[in-house]
């Protein structure tokens, strides 16, 4: 079966633009993810869907980022009023339920944007 | 914070057993130990996951010590494709929180 997929895979744009990032989870998962990867850095946690509420959205930087999940399936991430410090590798994960201690997040391949 | 302490890097000869080490000496009873590998430019890639008992797969094997205050992930057979960074997280649900790993060079 298909995995989690990202679109774009690359996003270049220019400081003050907005940029929509999108995630198409796995057929059935529930709970969905998005973090983000600076250059050489670790994972950031950004927010988490189950289904289509998202409880908490503490991790997201700053109120430039939003995001919204529809029919429980596709996600986006909406950047508005690009800086240059959000050029990342914005990676989805997605899992068949959230808070289950024996679940697995399956990763898509991210979506590289540059902002210049 | 990471509730994990990995060593940077690694070295390994192509063939040979890899053996990464994770430390995580305040793991709670109900927290899994998770294994993660990044190879460059790709998203994270599912390894394997335990509780308390040693666990194998295609992939991998994972050894969790008794008092589960530390585990390794062993790779039996290392090949080129190997070389990633591994991370190893601890967790309860799904709030994973990635450290910075150990970048794994498997060497022909």
């Amino acid at each position: 079966g298909a995995g989690v997929s990202q679109s774009p895979s690359n996003k270049v744009t220019e400081k003050g633009k907005d940029v929509e990032l999108r995630c198409d989870p796995i057929s059935g998962h529930t709970a969905l993810y998005w973090y983000r990867q600076s250059l050489g850095q670790g994972l950031e946690f950004l927010i988490y869907f189950q289904g289509n509420s998202a409880p908490d959205k503490s991790g997201l930087p700053s109120d430039r980022f939003s995001a919204e999940r529809t029919g429980g399936s596709v996600s986006t991430l909406t950047i508005q009023r690009t800086q240059q410090e959000d050029s990342a590798v914005y990676l989805c994960a997605s899992s068949p339920l959230l808070w289950s201690a024996d679940e697995t997040q399956y990763f898509g391949p991210g979506t590289r944007l540059l902002v210049l | 914070d990471a509730k994990t302490t990995q060593p940077p890097s690694m070295d390994c000869a192509e063939g040979r057993a890899a053996n990464l080490p994770c430390n995580h000496s305040t793991i709670s009873g109900n927290e899994y130990v998770y294994w993660y590998r990044q190879i460059h430019s790709q998203g994270p890639q599912y390894i394997i996951h335990g509780l308390k008992n040693n666990e194998t797969n295609e992939m991998a094997s994972l050894i969790i010590t008794e008092d589960r205050k530390s585990s390794t992930l062993i790779l039996p057979h290392a090949t080129l494709r190997d070389t990633a960074v591994y991370y190893c997280i601890v967790t309860y649900g799904q709030n994973f929180v990635f450290g910075p790993g150990t970048r794994l060079s498997v060497l022909p």
